[in-house]
Order: C-alpha cells, then structure tokens, then sequence
C-alpha cells in the first residue's frame, strides 16, 4: 500500500525558515518523480514543487522560487521541502504527493498533509 | 500561465447525472486530471489525462474534453460524492488547479 506521510509543519514567524518532510513507502520511491501542493485554508489546491527521480531537476512557480528548495533521498524514501524567508500567505496544508508513471500525469497519490502557519 | 475556470458550486439531487466543467485559457491537448476533495480530506485522484478512469474509482465517474473544454460527469450521483471537485492542468508548468467545484446535494 502506498503511504506518504509528511512532518515538520507548525507555527513559525515571518522571515523565518522551514523544513518539511515525507516518509515514503510501499512503492519503489526512485521510480517517481514526487512533489509538494499546497492549500491555504479555506482555498484551493496550489503546485508549490517536483523533483525528478535522481533529483537532478527540479521545477517551482513564481511564487515560491528562491524561497524554497526540494529535494529527496531516494536510499532513505524521503522527500523534502526546505522553505525560506516564509510569508504570511505561504500558511497552507502542505502534501506531498506522488506523479503519476506516465508523461504529464497526475497526482496519484497524497500524503494527509502537514499544516504550516506563518505568523508573529 | 494557464489558467483554470470552474464554476463554483453545482447543486444535484441524488440519482441524477452532473457535470463540472473547466474550461483553460489556452489548450493543454489532452493533460487534464480531476481530483475529489472531501472535508478534512487530501485530494483524490479519479480521472486522468481527460478520459483516463483511475484504478478504484467507481465507474459513476467519467471524464471528456480535449484542448480548452473538459467535463466530469458524475452518473448517477450518490451522497457519498459530496465533495469539492478540482481539475488540474499538466501540460506545461506551472501545474495550475482550477478554483474547484462545490458539489452540493438539492
């Protein structure tokens, strides 16, 4: 079965930084790319990263490049999301989510999510 | 970037047949998928690439649409389908959802 379990998320000051996690397991994690949405509260899903499967590519939007960098460990199932210079609208739900095996696939799979709130 | 039209909210009586739209801004062939998104829930995949029925999804659930058009149909709709609805464009980044779909029962 296939779990993704994030951590790391909680009450953190503007400015500051950030790191998130997710343990993967019940599928071979170095066969997929992997990624990080997020939902603000009471809003909408938003694509904040992917990884490719060595991690030798990445992809972010405006919104978040610069800031946040995503990485994996493909020995130890992990992925990560390390998150900088934190905003008042980066408070969301962060998941981590699992792309489909196919070309510009889906999000097959996802974490429950780890809520990461930006105030003073 | 490409951007993703849904209407809000759609009410429907139970046993009937509904159908969410999402409509982008420019084409994206065939890369649309569609997530269900119950309260206190993580996304679902149930449709892939337009068409594509994902692995354990109720056959109830079918999609359609290429280029800028894309519909879920839901047929016939069970209360278990109260959810929020959201299409998501992979062919180019940045991966944009739509607004999302508020399925609402009459």
């Amino acid at each position: 079965e296939v779990q993704l379990v994030e951590s790391g998320g909680g009450l953190v000051q503007p400015g500051r930084s950030l790191k998130l996690s997710c343990a993967a397991s019940g599928f071979t994690f170095s066969n997929y790319y992997m990624a990080w949405v997020r939902q603000a509260p009471k809003k909408g899903l938003e694509w904040v990263a992917t990884i490719s499967t060595s991690g030798s590519r990445t992809y972010y939007p405006d919104s978040v490049k610069g800031r946040f960098t995503i990485s994996r460990d493909n020995a130890k199932s992990s992925l990560y999301l390390q998150m900088n210079s934190l905003k008042s609208e980066d408070t969301a739900t962060y998941y981590c989510a699992r792309q489909q095996f196919i070309t510009k696939g889906g999000f097959a799979y996802w974490g429950q999510g780890t809520l990461v709130t930006v105030s003073s | 970037d490409t951007v993703l039209t849904q209407s809000p909210a759609l009410a429907v009586s139970l046993g009937q047949r509904v159908t969410i739209s999402c409509r982008a801004s420019k084409s994206v062939s065939t890369y649309m998928h569609w997530y269900q998104q119950k309260s206190g829930q993580q996304p679902k995949l149930l449709i892939y690439s337009a068409s594509n029925l994902e692995s354990g999804v109720p056959s109830r659930f079918s999609g359609s649409g290429s280029g800028t058009d894309f519909t879920l149909t839901i047929d016939p709709v069970e209360a278990d389908d109260i959810a929020n609805y959201y299409c998501q464009q992979s062919n180019e980044l940045p991966f944009t959802f739509g607004s999302g779909t508020k399925l609402e029962i009459k």
